[in-house]
């Protein structure tokens, strides 16, 4: 049972070009999430999927787009990277959305430079 | 809008001392709250949380928290700081129905020996 993975661990990308994240769960939990960690700001939620087929923007979703490929997947895309994005990206996933009191359980992270 | 604010970016207490990590949210309607924790170069994990029932909720490595709902607060203490605490901790408030969770900036603890 490895929880939540992401791939890659670290990335570096040039101003403009484009990734995406990957992360999975085998909890087999409905709902997932995207945030991102800067200094001082705590994490700030990107999208958010609160089960299979449905995608919410969340609080700084600007220059991302995500996939909810399946139950188990949910990744993000940058489709053309800026310095600002520039970040330590956390994927996590919750039995049921947060409202409801669930945990959510996290990944490891994506630490990512855009130079 | 649901908001979250840690009292103290940077903790900074005695090997043996009392740790007090302050959180207090927003909202007028008690929401469920968590505390997380995050040790160098990880992700986060759940130390406690609140839902409903008791106020005083216990989690792990000895920590707890209580919820008081006249002061709008969910403090995280832990009566006797060992050097393994030393990380960022996170509190997070979610309304009840909502689909999200709001963090507050993290409070960094530093463990002096």
């Amino acid at each position: 049972n490895a929880g939540v993975t992401q791939t890659p661990k670290f990335q570096v990308l040039k101003t403009g070009q484009s990734m995406t994240l990957q992360c999975a769960q085998d909890m087999n939990h409905n709902s997932m999430y995207w945030y991102r960690q800067d200094p001082g700001m705590g994490l700030r939620l990107i999208y958010y999927s609160a089960s299979e087929g449905t995608t919410d923007k969340g609080e700084v979703p600007n220059g991302y787009n995500v996939s909810r490929l399946n139950k188990r997947e949910f990744s993000l895309r940058l489709e053309s990277a800026a310095p600002s994005q520039t970040s330590v990206y956390f994927c996590a996933s919750s039995e049921a959305p947060s409202g409801s009191g669930e945990t959510q359980y996290f990944g490891p992270g994506t630490r990512l430079l855009v130079l | 809008a649901q908001s979250v604010t840690q009292l103290g970016s940077h903790v900074s207490v005695s090997e043996g001392a009392l740790v007090l990590l302050r959180c207090n949210y927003s909202s007028s309607v008690p929401p469920y709250l968590f505390w997380y924790v995050q040790y160098p170069n990880q992700g986060l994990q759940l130390l406690l949380k609140y839902t409903t029932g008791a106020t005083l909720v216990k989690g792990i490595n000895g920590f707890e928290a209580e919820f008081k709902k006249s002061e709008t607060s969910f403090h995280l203490t832990k009566p006797s700081a060992h050097m393994s605490d030393a990380a960022e901790y996170f509190c997070a408030v979610s309304d009840r129905g909502a689909q999200k969770l709001v963090f507050g900036q993290g409070t960094r603890l530093t463990i002096n020996p």
